[in-house]
């Protein structure tokens, strides 16, 4: 079983719509959570950063952890045309600064249909 | 602008022969990542390095070396004894906080012809 797992979709929305793409994971000792959006051919951009559970929101976006299920979120609001791209969960261990490696799920491709 | 630049986009490379790509931050950044990306298989790591003229072994670095002379910058060599290269590389940073996200370049892409 992978440490973190995530549905690699496609997943496919009409414009407007609001999109929840997810990963679980079974490391309970996760403490750092991160979202990443990446367009075809292009590096990953950070989009929500969290540390253990709790909500987090900026404009559309609400990144939502759940430590008791081991489960986060990523939630976009009216979802547009140039939301579409691949979503990428990442998570790491408390502790031991950057000598803790990021853990990477693979990816949810999201379209998002005008 | 901070970032990290990662050069060139495209490479292709042909069969036996080494290369190396470039990657350089102007973040400050302690910690230097190298993934490689294939579809379906997501990010893996190939080398990292946390501070200068020190580094280590990812989950695939067979067929690849690097070096971190610098703070700024930290190669990739892709050798011939990496069979499957084709693929998208990505390097990223990390400033040495505790557990800081990590921030990427735009990639390279490396094709053998």
């Amino acid at each position: 079983q992978k440490e973190v797992e995530q549905d690699p979709g496609p997943l496919s929305v009409p414009e407007g719509a609001i999109v929840s793409l997810n990963c679980t994971y079974s490391n309970s000792a996760f403490q750092y959570f991160m979202w990443y959006r990446q367009y075809s051919r292009k590096g990953p951009e950070l989009l929500m950063y969290t540390y253990s559970s709790g909500n987090k929101e900026d404009g559309r976006f609400t990144a939502q952890v759940d430590k008791s299920s081991k489960y986060i979120s990523l939630f976009i609001r009216d979802s547009q045309p140039s939301d579409s791209a691949t979503y990428l969960c990442a998570m790491t261990y408390a502790g031991a600064g950057n000598n803790r490696k990021l853990i990477w799920g693979l990816g949810t491709s999201l379209a998002v249909n005008p | 602008d901070g970032g990290i630049t990662q050069s060139p986009k495209y490479l292709f490379r042909k069969e036996g022969q080494n290369v190396t790509l470039s990657c350089e931050q102007n973040l400050n950044h302690d910690a230097m990542y190298w993934y490689r990306q294939d579809p379906g298989q997501g990010l893996r790591l190939i080398y990292y390095s946390q501070i200068v003229n020190d580094f280590q072994k990812g989950d695939i670095a067979e067929g690849y070396s690097v070096s971190r002379e610098k703070k700024e910058s930290f190669p990739l060599t892709v050798t011939s004894a990496q069979k499957n290269p084709t693929a998208f590389y990505l390097c990223a940073s990390r400033a040495g906080r505790v557990n800081t996200e990590a921030f990427f370049g735009q990639g390279t892409r490396l094709t053998v012809v």
